[in-house]
């Protein structure tokens, strides 16, 4: 089975431009995460999507982040604009379902905001 | 909001030694996730504890649940170089979100 897949693997940008991240699940996961890991921190999740649909959003800060997965298959993460303390691995994860199942996680998009 | 600690930050064994890991949870926990990662990398899904007093291994990779003191440990065996890495525990704050906040993660290096 596939993985998690997630591009791009780095990505330096200067503060106030915009960057997206890409995202495909692994085939059949209906459920969705997006997670921003600062490095020596453990993960924290931005928002949580079942199907196309948003379930949890409540973490994203949404004057600067957006996100989509409009046909409940891939799902983009938006910044703009950027700041220095976006500098994270923003990391997706992918569920069969929401409760009691295991998250996979993709390799991450490891950003840089100079 | 739910706060999971782990301990320690920092770990540096001798290749062959055994070791522990515990992640202590502010609230109740309803289902607990342990997690490796390797810098640059994404989580790798170890083991998931849903009991209280549930144990589960993997390999040389043991973890055990404890529901009433809302905690619980990972105990590695005879470490090896491989095992060197970030473990992270993971937990679901009503058990049934399937939304995981985290531990700040505990580093391990293994000497060879």
């Amino acid at each position: 089975e596939a993985g998690v897949a997630q591009s791009p693997r780095y990505k330096i940008i200067e503060k106030r431009q915009s960057v997206a991240f890409w995202c495909n699940p692994i085939s059949g996961h209906a459920t969705l995460y997006w997670y921003q890991q600062i490095l020596g921190q453990g993960p924290k999740l931005l928002i949580q999507f079942q199907n196309n649909g948003v379930v949890d959003d409540s973490q994203l800060p949404k004057d600067r982040f957006s996100a989509e997965r409009l046909k409940g298959v891939d799902s983009t993460l938006k910044i703009q604009p950027a700041k220095l303390e976006d500098s994270a691995v923003y990391l997706c994860a992918s569920s069969l379902g929401p409760s009691g199942r295991a998250l996979h996680f993709g390799n991450g998009t490891r950003l840089t905001v100079t | 909001s739910q706060e999971l600690e782990q301990s320690p930050q920092s770990l540096i064994v001798q290749e062959g030694k055994n070791l522990t890991i515990n992640c202590t949870s502010s609230k109740t926990l309803y289902g607990l996730y342990w997690y490796k990662q390797k810098y640059g990398e994404g989580l790798i899904f170890l083991m998931m504890l849903q009991k209280g007093g549930e144990e589960k291994s993997h390999e040389k990779i043991t973890a055990k649940l404890d529901e009433k003191k809302q905690q619980s440990s990972l105990h590695i065996t005879a470490s090896q170089p491989s095992h060197a890495g970030i473990y992270l525990c993971g937990a679901d704050g009503r058990g049934n979100t399937g939304k995981l906040i985290f531990g700040q993660g505990t580093t391990l290096q293994v000497k060879p």
